[in-house]
């Protein structure tokens, strides 16, 4: 299994609390990924990465911010929680574009109430 | 949208049977492919087809690609419990980016 890491795996927080996730690869893949996953919406993106500091906005973006300050290290920010932002976020690399396989961590079950 | 659909949503059979699962698109596509989610876990790659490939097999696994319909499909056959978990596809359109479609969830009984 490729090496990405997500933590924390849950987290219950409140509404208007800034939340951070983080995802970590031993893989040394360029491109990084976050996704969301709801019931009925199948896997949304939110933003990428291409490289350290290099980010991009995806389908779903709005709410969230990324940093990648290492090449191992990609964190997702919801700036000021919300319970739409209930969901299961995953962390996908890839070292092609989306040429390549994704490689998927296991999640973070993060709840806002 | 540049997702399109996959079908059916759900899906439930007997072990020993095939299943098959359709996914549809709207834009030209650089390539497809498939993921398995077994519940609670992340998603796991299956099968890539490039948009100048028409088939590919992995096991009991097989995709096509037809771009004049703009559908792919994935077969799998002599299903087993094992088999059961949630099914994506996923398209890229020659960007940075892979779109996922809503999946179909496959259920098989022993």
């Amino acid at each position: 299994d490729a090496g990405i890491t997500q933590s924390p795996r849950h987290k219950v927080t409140e509404t208007g609390t800034p939340v951070t996730l983080r995802c970590h690869q031993t893989e040394n893949h360029r491109y990084m990924y976050w996704y969301r996953q709801d019931p009925g919406h199948g896997l949304r993106l939110i933003h990428y990465s291409y490289g350290v500091k290099d980010t991009d906005k995806g389908e779903v973006s709005d709410g969230y911010s990324v940093s990648r300050s290492k090449t191992e290290d990609f964190l997702l920010t919801l700036e000021s929680a919300t319970s739409s932002q209930t969901s299961v976020y995953f962390c996908a690399i890839s070292d092609d574009r989306s040429r390549s396989p994704l490689h998927f961590g296991n999640g973070t079950r993060l709840t806002v109430t | 949208s540049q997702q399109g659909e996959e079908d059916p949503q759900a899906l439930s059979i007997q072990e020993g049977e095939n299943a098959t699962m359709n996914c549809s698109y709207k834009t030209s596509i650089n390539n497809l492919q498939w993921y398995r989610q077994n519940s609670g876990r992340g998603l796991v790659h299956l099968i890539l087809i490039r948009s100048n490939e028409r088939e590919k097999h992995s096991g009991r696994l097989r995709v096509t690609l037809d771009t004049s319909k703009k559908s792919s499909s994935l077969l799998i056959t002599a299903s087993r419990a094992a088999d059961t978990a949630s099914y994506f596809c996923a398209k890229s359109f020659n960007t940075d980016k892979l779109i996922f479609g809503t999946g179909t969830r496959l259920q098989v009984f022993p």
